[in-house]
């Protein structure tokens, strides 16, 4: 079945550096993925909307300028989070939706398994 | 504003038994509605969907129920297994939107099933 992969799946950083993560389709060409967020304990909330050759859609409250989405090839959205902060320690999670499908199940979005990022 | 919630925060259930997590909305324009399990620090695992045209669907011990006028769905789990504890999530969509995808989570409820 489709996969969508993250990489990398924990990362440490210093505070006021940028850090990257990845999000590839693996077996399918995903023309929109999904950036979400989720605090320990809560909700995933979702970031944005990344749209490959055109701007990422982002949510209400998150900083464009902070959180950079290129989503430059069918099967590749990247999230760079620049000068980060420890208030942006916390597991991000991308989907997938794969295209020409109606009916929303579990073949139709793949989440990647996620991202630790813990800045210090 | 919360458009998806979960007011169970948490669940506990014996081994055996029926475990019904329940989830309301608010946003009349949701027309899909998802149920994931999830672990800490892993994707979340799809376990079951439906359509706002449906009002149940069945998949193996998994069961959703949609009540479109009470904005309420629920899922039931019979039997209840050990393996089944986790957290849980209600997600909901409006397919037929710009963001076909997009989800929209409830809290999440943690469901521990008993030996």
């Amino acid at each position: 079945g489709a996969v969508v992969s993250q990489h990398p799946s924990r990362v440490i950083c210093k505070s006021g550096t940028s850090v990257k993560i990845e999000c590839r389709s693996l077996d399918f060409q995903a023309t929109t993925m999904f950036w979400y967020r989720q605090f320990p304990k809560q909700s995933l909330m979702l970031m944005a909307t990344s749209n490959e050759g055109s701007k990422a859609t982002y949510e209400q409250g998150v900083e464009k300028d902070k959180f950079l989405i290129n989503h430059a090839s069918l099967t590749l959205s990247t999230l760079t989070v620049t000068s980060a902060h420890p208030e942006d320690s916390s597991f991000y999670i991308c989907s997938a939706r794969v295209p020409g499908r109606q009916f929303l199940s579990g073949n139709t979005i793949y989440f990647g398994e996620g991202s630790w990022l813990t800045v210090v | 504003d919360q458009q998806v919630k979960q007011n169970s925060p948490s669940l506990s259930v014996q081994e055996g038994r029926i475990s019904i997590l329940n989830c309301d909305y608010t946003n009349s324009m949701f027309d899909y509605f998802l149920w994931y399990k999830k672990y800490p620090a892993e994707g979340p695992t799809f376990l079951i969907s439906i359509s706002s045209i449906k009002d149940k669907n069945e998949d193996g011990r998994f069961t959703v129920f949609l009540n479109k006028s009470a904005k309420h769905l629920s899922l039931h789990i019979v039997p209840s297994q050990p393996g089944d504890s986790a957290v849980y999530f209600c997600a909901a969509s409006d397919a037929g939107g710009t963001s076909y995808g997009k989800l929209t989570f409830g809290q999440g409820t943690i469901l521990t099933v008993h030996p």
